[in-house]
């Protein structure tokens, strides 16, 4: 079945570091990845959708200058977390559109980011 | 504009017995439905989606998903629970707007089945 890898599982960093989370579908060509934030007993909060070869669409609230996002190529999207702090810390999950409305995404399984 | 309520936050259940949990939607036009799990420090994992075609939707590890347009729910089910299915569930609908085929989840359920 289709896979989507995201890595790292786990990050603990200083505050004012920036942070890179890669987001890879493994079995097919994705022109549409999501990034989504999670807090602890909540449900997903879409914070962007990434297009591959262009820019992403932010939603409402979203700093685009705090939370990069790169999709340069079909298999991989790219979140940076610029400048993090504390409030930064939360559990991250993207997700890869196999590129038809009827069909899953698939997700990654997430990025654990602490911000000390 | 769409939406999905799933109205409990916690379902409990024996081993064994069946579980139910429920979901409403609210869409312009056909829903796309879909149901995902979620275990600690994890992504999420597709159960079902329904589409289009027969109401009773047969999905991974042994649930099913009934969709009911005149009620607009879209409950999940299974026959006999297991304690490894106590997780965290997500109902979700695709947004018709726009091309990027976004989802809109539910606040999500967590079911415990205890042994």
């Amino acid at each position: 079945g289709a896979v989507v890898s995201q890595h790292p599982s786990w990050v603990i960093c200083k505050s004012g570091t920036s942070v890179k989370i890669e987001c890879r579908s493994l079995d097919f060509q994705a022109t549409t990845m999501f990034w989504y934030r999670q807090f602890p007993k909540q449900s997903l909060m879409l914070m962007a959708t990434s297009n591959e070869g262009s820019k992403a669409t932010y939603e409402q609230g979203v700093e685009k200058d705090k939370f990069l996002i790169n999709h340069a190529s079909l298999t991989l999207s790219t979140l940076t977390v610029t400048s993090a702090h504390p409030e930064d810390s939360s559990f991250y999950i993207c997700s890869a559109n196999p590129g038809q409305g009827d069909q899953p995404q698939h997700f990654g399984d997430g990025t654990r980011l602490s911000i000390l | 504009a769409q939406s999905v309520a799933q109205p409990e936050d916690q379902v409990n259940v024996a081993e064994g017995n069946p579980l139910t949990v429920k979901c409403t939607y609210s869409v312009s036009g056909n829903p796309y439905l879909f149901w995902y799990v979620q275990y600690p420090n994890r992504g999420l994992q597709f159960l079902l989606k329904y589409i289009t075609g027969d109401n009773l939707v047969k999905g991974s590890y042994g649930f099913e998903a009934e969709f009911n347009k005149s009620q607009t729910s879209f409950h999940l089910k299974k026959p006999s629970a297991l304690v490894s299915d106590s997780a965290l569930y997500f109902c979700a609908v695709r947004d018709v707007g726009g091309s990027s085929y976004k989802l809109i989840f539910g606040s999500g359920t967590r079911l415990l089945v205890r042994p």
